[in-house]
């Protein structure tokens, strides 16, 4: 099966820009959870999407949000960036249940300027 | 709240060599999992094993096993025969039962020196 892949890898705008990050999970996984890993702040989850329903959101402010499409597939936004908002964004699908193992994808780079 | 803590920032062993690696973590839920994974210079985050809370054993993975101790709340990975594409960034995680997200340790940075 193919991994979880992330479009794009690479990412540079600037402050005031809005960006939207793409995922796509493991074939038949529906759960997709997003992270942001920065240097400071080590790895946070932002939130956690399945069935087109987002179920868990962390403690990030509200120009980040997400969706999750029919077919699984993720995306998400980023209003406003601020240079803080510089980090590696990873993704990561299971199949359903809290009991699942998460696998990530390779991650965007996003760099803001 | 659930909490994970890795207190040795960096490690070094000798390609071979066994090294062990610490985590701690607290939950209030019965229900969790436990996880190590790996981050090597490709920043790709791999799993390298994984642990049920229920269940006595510890895991094992070819080279990979855990020393889990659940009263002590300690999730310690062992690395047998090191090898140099060992090098990396290990987090540990937790996972509750009630809970979709991953929560990190601040994480270990392995070197092995051939």
């Amino acid at each position: 099966k193919a991994g979880v892949t992330q479009t794009p890898r690479y990412l540079i705008k600037t402050r005031g820009q809005q960006v939207t990050l793409s995922c796509s999970p493991i074939s038949g996984h529906r759960s997709v959870s997003w992270y942001q890993q920065t240097p400071g702040q080590g790895l946070q989850f932002l939130f956690e999407y399945f069935s087109e329903t987002q179920r868990n959101k962390g403690n990030f402010p509200g120009r980040f949000s997400g969706r999750q499409f029919s077919n699984s597939r993720s995306e998400m936004n980023v209003s406003t960036l601020e240079l803080g908002d510089s980090a590696l964004y990873l993704c990561a699908s299971s199949v359903a249940g809290t009991e699942e193992t998460q696998y990530f994808g390779p991650g965007t780079r996003l760099l803001v300027l | 709240a659930q909490t994970v803590t890795q207190s040795q920032p960096e490690m070094s062993v000798q390609e071979a060599e066994t090294v062990t690696l610490s985590c701690t973590y607290d939950t209030s839920e019965s229900d969790y999992y436990l996880f190590w994974y790996k981050q090597p210079p490709s920043r790709q985050m791999i799993l390298v094993i994984r642990q049920e809370a229920y269940k006595q054993q510890n895991a094992t993975e070819n080279r990979f096993s855990v020393n889990f101790q659940k009263a002590a709340k300690s999730f310690s990975l062992k690395i047998s025969d090191s090898q140099l594409g060992d090098a990396a960034m290990y987090f540990c995680a937790s996972r509750g039962g009630s809970n979709y997200k991953l929560t990190f340790g601040k994480g270990t940075l392995l070197t092995v020196n051939p």
